[in-house]
């Protein structure tokens, strides 16, 4: 079967320090890759989604930056943290799919910006 | 523009009752909807889905109903158990996009 892990669960930063967060799947080849951000008070919004290695989509501009290095690899990265960017920060795979297909999350990383 | 919108923030029924979780959408490229269900310190899991050529789906004691024409759709948990406390996101997308749009979330409380 498959899972995704992510980690740290939770992580506090201050501001101006840089960011990474990394996403795994196991048991799948070539998924389809997914960065979400829920900030509070918010639903989930898609940051940035990869349908192969190297192969990066933004959604939202923003002050944050995906890499996929590997299958079944997914890093969000940050240069330099802002305040707005704390928040719960999601990863999630779904089948090599256009449409109609569940995607599937990790647990997330809490993020806090201080 | 919030183009999927679950109105109820929280929602409270008795156990072995029904509880029904309603979403509107606005965006009438969405052919897709999904539903999931978030404990605390958690990330979101899938629960059901529904296309657009079809007005229900069912599995064991969750089923999705789709009105396209009012742009709604509906989760219906019957029997509810204290386990299925939790959030419930409803999510959309459309054609081969695949970016899933969600709801804020409606926190479900079933009542021992």
């Amino acid at each position: 079967s498959q899972t995704i892990h992510q980690w740290p669960a939770t992580l506090v930063q201050p501001v101006g320090s840089p960011l990474s967060l990394e996403c795994t799947v196991e048991g799948t080849s070539n998924p389809n890759l997914y960065w979400y951000r829920q900030a509070a008070g918010r639903g989930l919004q898609l940051l940035f989604y990869s349908v192969g290695i190297g192969q990066i989509s933004s959604e939202v501009p923003q002050n944050l930056s995906a890499s996929r290095p590997q299958d079944r690899q997914f890093i969000l990265s940050s240069k330099k943290l802002l305040l707005s960017d704390s928040g719960f920060y999601l990863c999630a795979w779904s089948v090599p799919a256009r449409g109609t297909q569940p995607q599937h999350f990790g647990d997330g990383t809490r993020l806090s910006i201080l | 523009d919030q183009q999927v919108k679950q109105n109820s923030p929280s929602l409270s029924v008795q156990e072995g009752r029904i509880s029904i979780l309603n979403c509107d959408y606005t965006n009438s490229m969405f052919d897709y909807f999904l539903w999931y269900k978030k404990y605390p310190a958690e990330g979101p899991t899938f629960l059901i889905s529904i296309s657009s050529i079809k007005d229900k789906n069912e599995d064991g004691r969750f089923t999705v109903f789709l009105n396209k024409s009012a742009k709604h759709l509906s989760l219906h948990i019957v029997p509810s158990q204290p386990g299925d406390s939790a959030v419930y996101f409803c999510a959309a997308t459309g054609g081969s996009n695949y970016k899933l749009t969600f709801g804020k979330g409606t926190l479900l409380t079933v009542n021992p």
